[in-house]
Order: C-alpha cells, then structure tokens, then sequence
C-alpha cells in the first residue's frame, strides 16, 4: 500500500532533550516535506527537498533541521525542543515536486513541549 | 513572501452549494491547490489548478484565474461528509504556502 509512514504519532517531552520524528514513503517519490499546523495559522511549511542531499528552507525551520540521505526517509530533528514547538507536524511526499502531482500526507506527529 | 486568503467559515445545508474563494499575492506561482482536511485527520488532495479556468471533478470543482490571483472551490450537492476543512495552497519553486482554511459545516 502506497503511504507516509510518520513516527511518533504522539510525543510529550520537556524542554531542550532532542528528539527525531521519522517520515518514511514507498512511493519513490523525488519531493519530501514537512509542515506544522496550529490553530488559525493553518499548514506553515519547515523544510522541503526536492531529491536526495538536497533540502531547503521553508516559511518556518527555525529551531528544525532534516536530512535526506535516502529518497525514502526525510527526518525532522529538533535538537533542543521548545514549548512553541508544541504543535502538529505532518510529513508529505509527491512526485518531482508538487507542480506535477498531489501531495501525500502523512497521518500527522502530535508534539507536545513541556 | 505570500499572502493567501480564505474565509473562516460557511455554513450551508445538505444538498446546497458552497463556494470557497481564494486570494493570494505571491512573488512566484507554480499552480494552486486544494485539499480536504476532516478533524484529527491528514489533508487529502482535491484539486490542482496550473492554466486559468474551471476543472470539474464529480461534485467538486476548482477555478483559477491568476492574473486576478483568485481561486475559488465549488462544492455541489452537499452531504453530511463533506463538513470538513478546506485548505488552499499556492505553490511556488518547491515552496507550498496553504491558508488558514475554511471550515466548512453542512447542516440537515
């Protein structure tokens, strides 16, 4: 079955321990991305790549980082977790970038910061 | 940078129409989007609009006109399932921008 695998779908951790959220895809699919949702801000894009070693900034990577060493991963770091980190972060993927196909959603990363 | 528009909500009853508008400023675009997002759960893709016009899909469809920098989601026929969050997003160079969302409520 073509999917976005995320883990952890839930996470409470406390202040400045780093943690990792996977997203892996089998859909071979070039573009990976990353976004957080909170409430009345709607979907705000971290990080994207458009292929393997290859990432770029979104609207919001402050206090994130990704790699992408493999097409089908494309781990979220953050490497000292704040409380407006607290948030819900999907992974998404699609082919050669989302000017040619839909992106596939993840089933979502809730993130709790203490 | 971006901007992009939509209502906050519209309410409207099983059977009817509803029409969700979009604006948006942007220094680049690719195309516009269109996702359904019910609560708790992962968007899921609708529409994609690159060329200016109206693309049908069943009860729902999208139109675009970017030199007025406008989109708009007609969905028709109503039901029940259809309660839901619908979020536009313009994407440009590899960068995807979505709106806040519009909640969407059907009523009997």
């Amino acid at each position: 079955e073509a999917q976005v695998t995320q883990n952890p779908r839930y996470l409470i951790t406390v202040t400045g321990k780093k943690l990792t959220v996977t997203c892996s895809q089998n859909m071979n699919h070039e573009y990976m991305s990353w976004y957080r949702q909170d409430p009345g801000l709607g979907l705000r894009q971290i990080y994207y790549s458009m292929n393997v070693e290859v990432t770029d900034k979104g609207d919001v990577p402050e206090g994130y980082k990704v790699s992408r060493k493999e097409k089908r991963n494309f781990p979220l770091i953050l490497e000292s977790p704040s409380p407006n980190q607290t948030s819900l972060y999907f992974c998404a993927s699609s082919v050669e970038g989302s000017n040619t196909g839909e992106l596939f959603f993840g089933e979502g990363s809730r993130l709790t910061v203490l | 940078g971006q901007n992009i528009d939509q209502p906050t909500e519209m309410t409207a009853t099983e059977g009817a129409i509803v029409q969700i508008n979009c604006t948006y400023q942007t220094s680049g675009f690719n195309g516009l989007f269109w996702y359904q997002q019910h609560a708790g759960e992962a968007p899921t893709f609708l529409s994609y609009n690159v060329l200016d016009g109206l693309e049908e899909k069943g009860r729902f469809s999208s139109f675009l006109s970017r030199s007025k920098g406008y989109s708009y989601l007609l969905l028709k026929e109503l039901q029940m399932k259809d309660s839901a969050s619908y979020l536009c997003a313009v994407h440009s160079w590899g960068k995807l921008q979505f709106g806040a969302g519009t909640q969407v409520v059907v009523t009997p």
